[in-house]
């Protein structure tokens, strides 16, 4: 199984709201990690957890909260989103000394 | 921080032409990679090129780099419609992958 999972595929929440992304991951890959895409620019990196524990933070806002249950799971837990959230949500993964990373499918996201 | 600067921003061409995208970088690099994204989807990896290579080939997909130029490009030979995807350079500069710009190409039947 080469395939990364996300659910949901679309996500429209207000600014109250709070919601889950999920990632789910079968190929023993241990590092794990989320992107934030905005419309015609590159993936920016958010978070990357290596063996369940976060390595990288890049700086982002609190009302974002990443969790790693397991090895298989990555969650992006939402939490009073602006506007200026709403974007693709892209999970990957990689074995930790691997540069290839396996993306998801995303999660398109609409902050009103 | 964008590692790369990819151009052109977009091409179109036809069916059966090759495609041919270029990636600039900043740093020291220890290998250079190409992503295909489809319309607001997930991206796919295409290939990996190390600092020790000049090119590599897989299927219709030739990359070159340059480090003495800090340069890479991507050619797609014999394109199809299918090819129409945004495609990235990537690489790990530090401790993370770092997209380039990117290149829309839209091929058309």
């Amino acid at each position: 199984d080469t395939e990364v999972t996300q659910t949901p595929k679309h996500l429209v929440m207000g600014m109250t709201n709070k919601k889950s992304l999920k990632c789910e991951q079968h190929m023993g890959h241990r590092a794990m990690y989320w992107y934030k895409q905005k419309a015609k620019k590159p993936p920016e990196l958010m978070f990357v957890y290596s063996y369940e524990k976060l390595s990288i933070n890049e700086s982002v806002p609190s009302r974002f909260s990443p969790e790693c249950p397991n090895s298989s799971l990555l969650n992006l837990h939402l939490h009073a989103l602006q506007p200026e959230d709403s974007a693709l949500y892209l999970c990957a993964s990689s074995t930790p000394r691997t540069e290839t990373q396996y993306f998801g499918p995303g999660t398109r996201l609409l902050v009103l | 921080s964008q590692q790369g600067e990819e151009d052109p921003q977009a091409l179109s061409i036809q069916e059966g032409e090759n495609a041919t995208m270029n990636c600039s970088y900043k740093t020291s690099i220890n290998n250079l990679q190409w992503y295909r994204q489809n319309s607001g989807r997930g991206l796919v990896h295409l290939i990996l090129i190390r600092s020790n290579e000049r090119e590599k080939h897989s299927g219709r997909l030739r990359v070159t780099l340059d480090t003495s130029k800090k340069s890479s490009s991507l050619l797609i030979t014999a394109s199809r419609a299918a090819d129409t995807a945004s495609y990235f350079c990537a690489s790990i500069p530090t401790d993370k992958l770092i997209f380039g710009t990117g290149t829309r190409l839209q091929v058309f039947p």
